[in-house]
Formats: structure tokens, C-alpha cells, sequence
């Protein structure tokens, strides 16, 4: 069966420092892979995905994304996060019509 | 554009009770999917139907769980008896495409089994 890690369940920052989230996958064939987030109290959205072509993804708000694909991995960074960037983010691998989603990662950014 | 909707928000019902739960994805979204998201976990695929067929449900515990799309639109789970481990969020998305290249998640309902 595919699974997805999440290296963090929690980061916790400062504003302004850089953020990188760990994800990798078990499978080894085709896949597509996306970050959702979900703001305290919204629904989950997502940020960015990759599923061919350059593998650096750059992603709404800021986020960018970078496929490795020998490490199977697709890892989340945001050079300099912001208070409102606090909220969970969950990466999520598509394989067959089937979404796997990771654990996720809580952030906190602090003021 | 409106949004995937799902009713109620919130439900706190006692154990052995049936709950049903409302989902109405974004117009023009044939594939609708229902997921389970645990506390502390990533949502988990209960059912994904392509219009009104249950495409693929083999996640779906069927000795207490049901789901319906009968008009290939709006979509109702239910759980007839809940038990305590049930207490969970349950996600609606849907997706313009059957590949679910991008699938848009609604709020969930947040169920609770005392």
C-alpha cells in the first residue's frame, strides 16, 4: 500500500524565519503529488502540485515545492513565513484515482 | 463560484444512533468524494463516485456505513448504529475531472459519539 510521511508533526517559528516541510512517499511509479493547507477553522486548500515538468512548483502565497524523485520526496519551503501562515499542512500523493494524504505538519509562526 | 457545502458543521449524537451527513460539491463536478479524517491524521478515501456510480468504495466499513448519489449531484453518508469511534471529521470534495487531478475539499462535519 502507498503511504506518505510527514518528517514533523509540529514546527514551531518566528516570523520571518524560513520553513521547510518534509513528505515522502512509499510508491514508486507515477505519481502525483500536492500540499494542502488548512487554516485554523477553514477547509483544506490547496497550495500547489506537481505532476510533470520542472520539478521545482512554485505554489500560491509564497510556497514552493521540489520533486526528487530518486529520494521520493516532495518537500515544502517558504523562504520567510508570515504570522498568518500558521495553520496545518498536509502532503498528498495520487496514484490510480486515489489521494493519500500524509499526517501533517502543524506550523505556528510566532509574532 | 461556490464552494463544496456540507451540513451540519457539528453533530454530537449518542452511540447506537443513526447520523446522516449532506454533501453538495461545486457545480459541474462529477466526481465527489467522501473522506474520514481521524485526529492527529491525514483525511483517509471512504468513497468516490463518478456521477451517480460508487466508483470505487472499498474503504467504506459497509456493515454500518452507506452512501448515496442519486441524482449524480448532492451526496448523503450515513452511519447506522455510530459508535464511539466515529467521532471524526468527515470531508466532502470534489473534482471536475474522474483522474481528480485537483480535488476542492469542503468544511467537513465534525461528529462527535458520546
Amino acid at each position: 500500500a502507498q503511504s506518505v510521511s510527514q518528517h514533523n508533526h509540529h514546527v514551531i517559528l518566528s516570523e520571518a524565519a524560513s520553513l521547510e516541510l518534509g513528505c515522502n512517499y512509499s510508491y514508486g511509479g507515477t505519481v502525483n503529488l500536492f500540499w494542502y493547507v488548512q487554516y485554523p477553522g477553514q477547509h483544506l486548500q490547496l497550495l500547489l502540485k506537481y505532476f510533470s515538468g520542472d520539478p521545482l512548483v512554485k505554489g500560491i502565497k509564497g510556497f514552493e515545492a521540489e520533486f526528487i524523485k530518486s529520494k521520493f520526496s516532495f518537500n515544502l519551503r517558504k523562504p520567510s513565513v508570515q504570522w498568518s501562515d500558521t495553520a496545518e499542512y498536509f502532503c498528498a500523493v495520487r496514484r490510480d484515482y486515489k489521494l493519500s494524504f500524509g499526517a501533517g505538519t502543524t506550523v505556528t509562526v510566532r509574532a | 463560484e461556490a464552494g463544496v457545502v456540507q451540513s451540519p458543521r457539528y453533530k454530537i449524537i449518542e452511540k447506537k444512533q443513526p447520523v446522516a451527513f449532506w454533501c453538495n460539491p461545486i457545480s459541474g463536478h462529477n466526481t465527489l468524494y467522501w473522506y474520514l479524517q481521524n485526529l492527529g491524521q491525514g483525511p483517509e478515501l471512504l468513497i468516490r463516485y463518478e456521477n451517480e456510480e460508487a466508483v470505487d468504495d472499498s474503504q467504506l466499513p459497509k456493515d454500518r456505513f452507506s452512501a448515496e448519489r442519486l441524482k449524480g449531484v448532492d451526496s448523503t453518508l450515513k452511519i447506522q448504529p455510530a459508535e464511539l469511534g466515529d467521532s471524526a471529521v468527515y470531508l466532502c470534495a470534489s473534482s471536475d475531472r474522474p483522474s481528480g487531478e485537483t480535488q476542492y475539499f469542503g468544511p467537513g462535519t465534525r461528529l462527535l459519539v458520546l
